[in-house]
């Protein structure tokens, strides 16, 4: 079964850059039949999705945040990765990576990590 | 942007009792919806896409209805690990949306 794992560092600085990895275990990151997203939810609030990246590099992103949000993908370490910068509190999240079947819905999710801005 | 509002923002149920929970869309999304649920600390349960299907493994007592701009999601019969908060999701236009949710708390 698929399974889906964020990684990267818990506190950012504002104003600098966010990054986090999604390691895609258990399944294939290239297959033609989906996409891969980034999800995040601010304590206490609602989701907000950020981007999906497609196994040859082709992206979408939210416009609300496409001024300031990289998704990338190497294949060959079955990862995908997420960039923020220039990072203020309002990016405090716990941001979620996820399999997005073509045009549908996200299913599965990894756990989530938290990123917290802070100096 | 589509705006995905759910309704009420907070449902008290008894278990066993029977929850009905509401998303409306801003504008017609067709059947393009998904419903989740998501308990503290994890990530969230896909339960029903295409407006009415149920995901894989997911219970009887979820059901999903609705087109257009107006959904539902029921529950029949409480149990004492349906009480979570319920996200909608429209995946029918792009930037994707999810409602704000709603928490469905023991009475």
């Amino acid at each position: 079964q698929l399974q889906l794992q964020e990684s990267g560092p818990g506190l950012v600085k504002p104003s600098e850059t966010l990054s986090l990895t999604c390691t895609v275990s258990d399944g294939s990151i290239s297959s033609s039949s989906y996409f891969w997203g980034w999800i995040r939810q601010p304590p206490g609030k609602g989701l907000e999705w950020m981007g999906n990246v497609y196994h040859n590099g082709n992206t979408f992103y939210n416009p609300s945040l496409e001024s300031r949000v990289t998704i990338s993908v190497d294949t060959s370490r079955k990862q995908f990765s997420l960039k923020v910068s220039s990072v203020t509190g309002a990016d405090t999240a716990v941001y979620f990576c996820a399999r997005v079947a073509v045009g549908n819905w996200f299913d599965p999710w990894g756990q989530g990590a938290l990123v917290i801005v802070s100096s | 942007e589509i705006v995905m509002t759910q309704s009420p923002a907070t449902l008290s149920v008894s278990p066993g009792g029977r929850a009905t929970l509401s998303c409306r869309a801003s504008q017609s999304v067709s059947s393009d919806i998904a419903w989740y649920q998501q308990k503290p600390g994890q990530a969230p349960r896909l339960l029903i896409y295409g407006a009415s299907s149920r995901a894989t493994g997911i219970p009887a007592r979820f059901s999903g209805s609705g087109s257009g701009t107006e959904f539902t999601l029921t529950i029949s019969s409480l149990q004492s690990e349906d009480f979570a908060v319920y996200s909608c999701l429209q995946y029918d236009q792009w930037p994707r949306t999810f409602g704000q949710g709603t928490k469905v708390e023991i009475k």
